[in-house]
């Protein structure tokens, strides 16, 4: 079966250090994967998908940025941290188009 | 106007009430309709994954699909205190790379 690990769980950063959070699948082959933030009391807003190695599309400009640099590997970076970076981001994964998506247990950021 | 709407709640009932969670939307192009459980600081779960109109029905859990009055159900039978969390509805449109809209939630308490 197909597993799906975030890490880490909880990330407290200063203003302007820099970022990455690692998604990776296990268990299957070529999958869809995708980076969400989701801001307290608020829907999953998408940040960033792939639909393959080193094809990245971005939903919403912003101050991070994405890469998949092997096939179930996904990583959510950035060079300089904004406090309105906060918030719990979640990578998931899905088989296909029109499939549904599986999520990690997301990294709970806090920027101080 | 939001392209789905979910009632945020809370939403507190006793324990073995059924429960009637609920989304409408506005885009008539949305084929694929799932609802998706998620507890305290963990990611969403996938509950229940509908396409088109039509119900579907998991041990305590049916879900509904109205298209032509663009609304959609979730119905918990004989509800525990474990189904406490919060319940996402998603949708998506068939073609292109699966971009699923999210509700922004609504709260359940279930108490004993």
């Amino acid at each position: 079966s197909q597993t799906i690990h975030q890490w880490p769980a909880t990330l407290v950063q200063p203003v302007g250090s820099p970022l990455s959070l690692e998604c990776t699948v296990e268990g299957t082959s070529n999958p869809n994967l995708y980076w969400y933030r989701q801001a307290a009391g608020r829907g999953l807003q998408l940040l960033f998908y792939s639909v393959g190695i080193g094809q990245i599309s971005s939903e919403v400009p912003q101050n991070l940025s994405a890469s998949r640099p092997q096939d179930r590997q996904f990583i959510l970076s950035s060079k300089k941290l904004l406090l309105s970076d906060s918030g719990f981001y979640l990578c998931a994964w899905s088989l296909e188009n029109n499939q549904p998506q599986h999520f990690g247990d997301g990294t709970r950021l806090s920027i101080l | 106007q939001k392209e789905v709407e979910q009632d945020p709640g809370p939403l507190s009932v006793p324990e073995g009430a059924i429960v009637s969670l609920n989304c409408t939307y506005s885009n008539s192009a949305f084929q694929y309709f799932m609802w998706y459980r998620q507890y305290s600081r963990k990611g969403p779960e996938l509950l229940m994954y509908t396409y088109s109109s039509g119900n579907k029905e998991d041990g305590r859990f049916t879900a509904q699909v109205d298209k032509s009055s663009k609304y959609i159900s979730l119905f918990i039978r004989d509800s525990q205190p474990s189904d406490s969390a919060t319940y996402l509805c998603a949708m998506s449109a068939p073609g292109g790379y699966n971009k699923l809209i999210f509700g922004a939630g609504t709260r359940l308490a279930v108490h004993p």
